[in-house]
């Protein structure tokens, strides 16, 4: 089936330590996209890419990496830079058109720091 | 930054009721969507009103978009159990992202 598989969905850091996570699509959606959420709040953009090679920061990229090698990978670095990195991190994807359509969102990965 | 700011933060209401949801923005989009999202799981796509309309309907979803005011709102009618979710807005400003609202937390009570 079509989708976005985000890997792990429970993943625990201690601090000073980079961790990254997974994001795969086969929907062979041009545009991808990192989200973060906290408790009871709405989503905010890490960064986003709407083709291979090529990516731009969102509204709070300041401690995160991303690469786009390939059209169906978008992993997400958190380094140790990001000064409170316990969230919910969801990847999503849609086709790139003249608007922003409908986002297809992967299932999310939570990040614990000890 | 958060374009969208929904209301009420939260809602109960008992089965088969209907619920109503608001959604304001600052900007002028291209579209605005509405998406659930299940608790701890990710979000989905219920439907996308584009400017130039200003109703929609999916099954029991009706969306109203009035772009003066800048605001839409979501109405769910004939409520179930299923229905229990946190439901965002989300526009499109013409510059290739979506921007999330903080969302409404909806219960569905049996």
């Amino acid at each position: 089936d079509g989708g976005i598989t985000q890997s792990p969905k429970y993943l625990f850091r201690k601090e000073g330590q980079n961790v990254t996570l997974s994001c795969e699509q086969n929907l062979n959606h041009d545009a991808m996209y990192w989200y973060r959420q906290d408790p009871g709040q709405g989503l905010r953009l890490i960064y986003y890419s709407q083709i291979v090679n090529d990516f731009q920061k969102g509204d709070i990229a300041e401690g995160y990496s991303v690469s786009r090698e390939k059209k169906e990978s978008f992993p997400l670095t958190v380094t140790s830079a990001q000064k409170n990195p316990t969230a919910f991190y969801l990847c999503a994807s849609s086709r790139l058109s003249g608007n922003t359509g409908e986002l297809f969102f992967g299932e999310g990965s939570r990040l614990t720091v000890l | 930054s958060q374009q969208g700011e929904e209301d009420p933060q939260a809602l109960s209401i008992q089965e088969g009721e209907n619920a109503t949801m608001n959604c304001s923005y600052k900007t002028s989009i291209n579209n605005l969507q509405w998406y659930r999202q299940n608790s701890g799981r990710g979000l989905v796509h219920l439907i996308l009103i584009r400017s130039n309309e200003r109703e929609k309907h999916s099954g029991r979803l009706r969306v109203t978009l009035d772009t003066s005011k800048k605001s839409s709102s979501l109405l769910i009618t004939a409520s179930r159990a299923a229905d229990t979710a946190s439901y965002f807005c989300a526009t499109d400003a013409g510059d290739y992202k979506l921007s999330f609202g903080a969302g409404t937390t909806v219960t569905v009570r049996a």
